[in-house]
């Protein structure tokens, strides 16, 4: 069946530090591989989106990677402050549908 | 409109009763998408359109769970005869195309006592 699997747990990192989250995902065959950030009591907000084409995608202080082969994407913040501090969500789009597929989401706490 | 918005932003309904949910989605976004988020979970997809169709309604819960869109514009997710397990937040997205960032609404709240 498929799957989109994203950590369960929370990652609790320093201030400054660079935070990794990871999106795993199985039986897809994405087009496209979106990052997703959600406050408590608010929506998703879109951050990057990555095409299957490409390796890595940056905006400021975002990076996103995507390994087709490893069926994975990588989304790092770089110098990461408090107010970073969400959860993050990944989703797929396939190529033969337009449908939109979140992952469960990590939560990410940035510690001063 | 500016954004996605939604109403109500919160509904309490009795066990038994049928509630409505509405989506009016950004103007000129052609797909509209339906997801359902339980305290501390993940965005669970329920069902999207693609102007007025329904291409995959395959997420819908049980038959309970109806949804239309007219005008390739605002939406409509019913559910009937509510049940306590559907309390949960419902989010409504809207995109450009099927192949662009989603927008989300605020979501509305639903408490079935």
């Amino acid at each position: 069946s498929q799957k989109i699997e994203q950590n369960s747990e929370a990652l609790n990192i320093q201030e400054g530090k660079t935070a990794t989250l990871t999106c795993n995902y199985t039986n897809y065959s994405p087009a496209y591989l979106q990052w997703y950030r959600q406050d408590p009591g608010r929506g998703p907000v879109f951050l990057l989106l990555i095409r299957e084409n490409e390796k890595e995608k940056r905006k400021e202080r975002l990076k996103v990677t995507f390994d087709t082969t490893l069926k994975q994407s990588l989304f790092h913040i770089t110098a990461s402050q408090p107010a970073d501090s969400a959860t993050y969500l990944c989703a797929l789009r396939s190529y033969n549908t337009d449908k939109l597929i979140f992952g469960t989401g990590t939560r990410l706490q940035v510690f001063p | 409109g500016a954004g996605v918005s939604q109403s109500p932003s919160n509904k309490v309904t009795e066990k038994g009763k049928d509630v409505e949910l509405r989506c009016d989605p950004i103007s000129g976004h052609t797909a509209l998408y339906w997801y359902r988020q339980s305290l501390g979970q993940g965005l669970e997809f329920l069902i999207y359109f693609q102007g007025n169709s329904a291409p995959d309604k395959s997420g819908l819960p049980s038959d309970r769970f109806s949804a239309e869109r007219t005008g390739g514009s605002v939406s409509t997710l019913t559910i009937q005869r509510t049940q306590q397990e559907d309390s949960a937040v419902y989010l409504c997205a809207s995109s450009l195309g099927g192949k662009g960032m989603a927008f989300f609404g605020q979501g509305t709240r639903l408490t079935v006592v």
